[in-house]
């Protein structure tokens, strides 16, 4: 079973640009999930998504932060403009979504560094 | 209060040693708990599952749980530097699909 797809693995770029990951679930999960890994820190949900529906969107920064599962599918993580407190590692998950005993699995992460 | 405590290290003990990694929570509807592993610049790996109390072996892994007092234990027996990474206690709900982490604590096995 091919695992959470995620690109790029790295991104640098400078404050105020902008930046976008992408994420291909496990095949069959309906639940996807952005994190964000500050350095030490555990992982932080940003969205989750249900198919193409939003579940929780509670932590994302709405006003820099855009986040879509267009098809319920694939699903693309967005910052414009960066901040330099941008710098982290994001994480996407994704879970069947049927609500018992729900498993996890993360993909490998983009390291974003802004400069 | 957080959800979920974790003793964040690090901690370094020598090849061969047992390690027992710890978390605490406060949420008592946390059914399910996972042990989830993270290598530097890594995503996490799912490395034990367990529902309910009780305990749960793979090889050299243990996961225990104690929902009496809402803690979790992951013992690691003969202990390798292949071990050294960063671990992650989780946890959900039996009817949600939201995961609670704890902040890790970061191991390393000496040679």
């Amino acid at each position: 079973e091919a695992g959470v797809a995620q690109s790029p693995r790295y991104k640098i770029i400078e404050k105020r640009q902008s930046v976008a990951f992408w994420c291909n679930p496990i095949s069959g999960h309906a639940t996807l999930y952005w994190y964000q890994q500050i350095l030490g820190q555990g992982p932080k949900l940003l969205i989750q998504f249900q198919n193409n529906g939003v579940v929780d969107d509670s932590q994302l920064p709405k006003d820099r932060f855009s986040a879509e599962r267009l098809k319920g599918v694939d699903s693309t993580l967005k910052i414009q403009p960066a901040k330099l407190e941008d710098s982290a590692v994001y994480l996407c998950a994704s879970s069947r979504g049927n609500s018992m005993g729900e498993k996890l699995f993360f993909g490998s992460g983009t390291q974003l560094s802004v400069l | 209060q957080k959800e979920v405590e974790q003793d964040p290290g690090p901690l370094s003990v020598p090849e061969g040693a047992i390690v027992s990694l710890n978390c605490t929570y406060s949420n008592s509807a946390f059914q399910y708990f996972m042990w989830y592993r993270q290598y530097s610049r890594k995503g996490p790996e799912l490395l034990m599952y367990t529902y309910s109390s009780g305990n749960k072996e793979d090889g050299r892994f243990t996961a225990q749980v104690d929902k009496s007092s809402k803690y979790i234990s992951l013992f690691i027996r003969d202990s390798q530097p292949s071990d050294s990474a960063t671990y992650l206690c989780a946890m959900t709900s039996y009817t949600g699909n939201q995961f609670y982490f704890g902040t890790g604590t970061s191991l390393t096995v000496i040679p």
